[in-house]
C-alpha cells in the first residue's frame, strides 16, 4: 500500500495567516491526490482533487500543488471557518490511502 | 442536491454481524461507483470497500476482506455493507461516499454521508 505522511500533525495559526500543509507519498502518485476538510462531528468535505483542481464551491483561498511524491495544500488567508482537520488521500493505486491528518487550530 | 443517508449502525458483540445501508438521492445512483470509508473514534480515515455502478466489481481493504461484503440495489438507490465476524477494531463511524463521474471506483470522493456509528464491544 502507498503510505501518505502529512506534516505537521497540528498547527496553530491566526485569522489572516497563510498556511501550508504538506503530504508526502511513499512512491510517486502522478498528481492522483485529493484534499479534504473535516470539522468535528461532520463528514469530510472534498476541497481539491488531481492535486490542484478546486472542487466546485470551494473558496479560491484554497490551492494545491506538487508532483511526484510531494504535495502541498495552501490556505492563502485563514478565515474562522477554516479551523478544522485536513486530510490528503492518494487514488493512484488501490487501496486508496489517507494521510494521518493535520489539525489546524486557532492561535 | 446529492444526499447520502447511512443507517444500521449500533452496538454489537464481538463475532456478531451488522448490515449498514446508505440511501442515495439527487443523482442517477446506478451511474456512479460507491465506497465505504470508516473512521475510528478520534482517528483518521480508512477506506473499506468500493463497488462499481452496476455492482459487477468490488474491492476490499485487507483488514475486512472475507468478513465484509459490499452490495447495492440500484432499483432502491441503496448501498449496503454486510459486516460479519466483527472485531473491536471495527469500531468506527462508517461513511458512504460517492465517486465523481469519470473517476476510478477507488478514486476520490465528492460526496459523503453523515456517517453511522458501529461499536463492537461485549
Amino acid at each position: 500500500d502507498i503510505q501518505m505522511t502529512q506534516s505537521p500533525s497540528s498547527l496553530s495559526a491566526s485569522v489572516g495567516d497563510r498556511v501550508t500543509i504538506t503530504c508526502r507519498a511513499s512512491q510517486g502518485i502522478s498528481n492522483s491526490l485529493a484534499w479534504y476538510q473535516q470539522k468535528p462531528g461532520k463528514a469530510p468535505k472534498l476541497l481539491l482533487y488531481a492535486a490542484s483542481r478546486l472542487e466546485s464551491g470551494v473558496p479560491s483561498r484554497f490551492s494545491g500543488s506538487g508532483s511526484g511524491t510531494d504535495y502541498t495544500l495552501t490556505i492563502s488567508s485563514l478565515q474562522p471557518e477554516d479551523f478544522a482537520t485536513y486530510y490528503c488521500q492518494q487514488f493512484y493505486r488501490t487501496p486508496p490511502t489517507f494521510g494521518q491528518g493535520t489539525k489546524l487550530e486557532i492561535k | 442536491e446529492v444526499q447520502l443517508l447511512e443507517s444500521g449502525g449500533g452496538l454489537v458483540q464481538p463475532g456478531g454481524s451488522l448490515r449498514l445501508s446508505c440511501a442515495a438521492s439527487g443523482f442517477t445512483f446506478s451511474s456512479y461507483d460507491m465506497n465505504w470509508v470508516r473512521q475510528a473514534p478520534g482517528k483518521g480515515l480508512e477506506w473499506v470497500s468500493s463497488i462499481s455502478g452496476n455492482g459487477g466489481r468490488s474491492d476490499y481493504a485487507d483488514s475486512v476482506k472475507g468478513r465484509f461484503t459490499i452490495s447495492r440495489d440500484n432499483s432502491k438507490n441503496t448501498l449496503y455493507l454486510q459486516m460479519n465476524s466483527l472485531r473491536a477494531e471495527d469500531t468506527a463511524i462508517y461513511y458512504c461516499a460517492k465517486v465523481p463521474h469519470g473517476a476510478m471506483a477507488t478514486g476520490y470522493f465528492d460526496y459523503w454521508g453523515q456517517g453511522t456509528l458501529v461499536t463492537v464491544s461485549s
